[in-house]
């Protein structure tokens, strides 16, 4: 069955404190590994799509990295405005349909 | 450009009732997603339409359903309603679908009482 697993499912950060978000995934057939962000009571919006292992994708404090079982998401000198929830997300094929498998999220706080 | 729009934004609802929620996508994207979003199982695919045929399909029961319409809007409906329906319900439109980033609406949150 194809998973997603995100860690940590929580993670307090003080400003200007780097660190990264982990997503690994077990799937038969990897099409897009994507990246959202998530505010209380808002739709995800997009952040990145990765598809190879050693590609590398970043904007402005963020980076998202691919290997080939797992995906990280560096945070580089969060701002209390990065605080959310991140998603990470594989695109698959499941009997013959193509869907996003959704990993729980990691839901970061970055204090003043 | 206007993003996705998803209408109503709250709805409470008796159980054994139905209900339709509405989801109008990015002008010119064709494909629309639905997904699931409550606390204890994350965000789950409901069903994808492209082009007014639905092309993918998640391991819902028959209640949910959905159909869209020649301008790529989208109706989800949900019939004879359970407490555990009770969610956020969120829109995902797309170019293409397959493997092009999908953006979201702010969802519809579902009270089913």
């Amino acid at each position: 069955e194809d998973q997603v697993t995100q860690s940590p499912e929580a993670l307090r950060l003080q400003e200007g404190e780097s660190s990264s978000l982990n997503c690994s995934y077990t799937v038969s057939g990897l099409r897009g590994l994507f990246w959202y962000r998530q505010d209380p009571g808002k739709g995800p919006e997009f952040l990145f799509t990765l598809y190879s292992a050693g590609e590398e994708k970043e904007k402005e404090r963020l980076k998202a990295t691919l290997t080939k079982k797992e995906s990280f998401l560096h945070i580089t000198a969060p701002k209390p405005e990065d605080s959310a929830t991140y998603l990470c997300a594989v695109r698959v094929t499941q009997g013959g349909s193509e869907k996003l498998v959704f990993g729980k999220g990691t839901k970061l706080t970055v204090n003043p | 450009k206007a993003g996705v729009t998803q209408t109503p934004r709250y709805l409470i609802k008796t159980r054994g009732q139905q209900v339709t929620l509405s989801c109008s996508p990015i002008s010119g994207h064709r494909s629309v997603s639905w997904y699931q979003q409550t606390p204890g199982q994350g965000l789950q695919f409901l069903f994808e339409y492209f082009s007014e045929t639905q092309r993918n399909k998640g391991n819902f029961p028959g209640r949910f359903s959905g159909r869209q319409f020649s301008n790529s809007r989208s109706e989800m409906n949900v019939s004879t309603l359970e407490l555990g329906d009770s969610a956020l319900y969120l829109c995902a439109s797309s170019s293409t679908g397959a493997n092009t980033e999908a953006f979201f609406g702010q969802g519809t949150r579902l009270t089913v009482v």
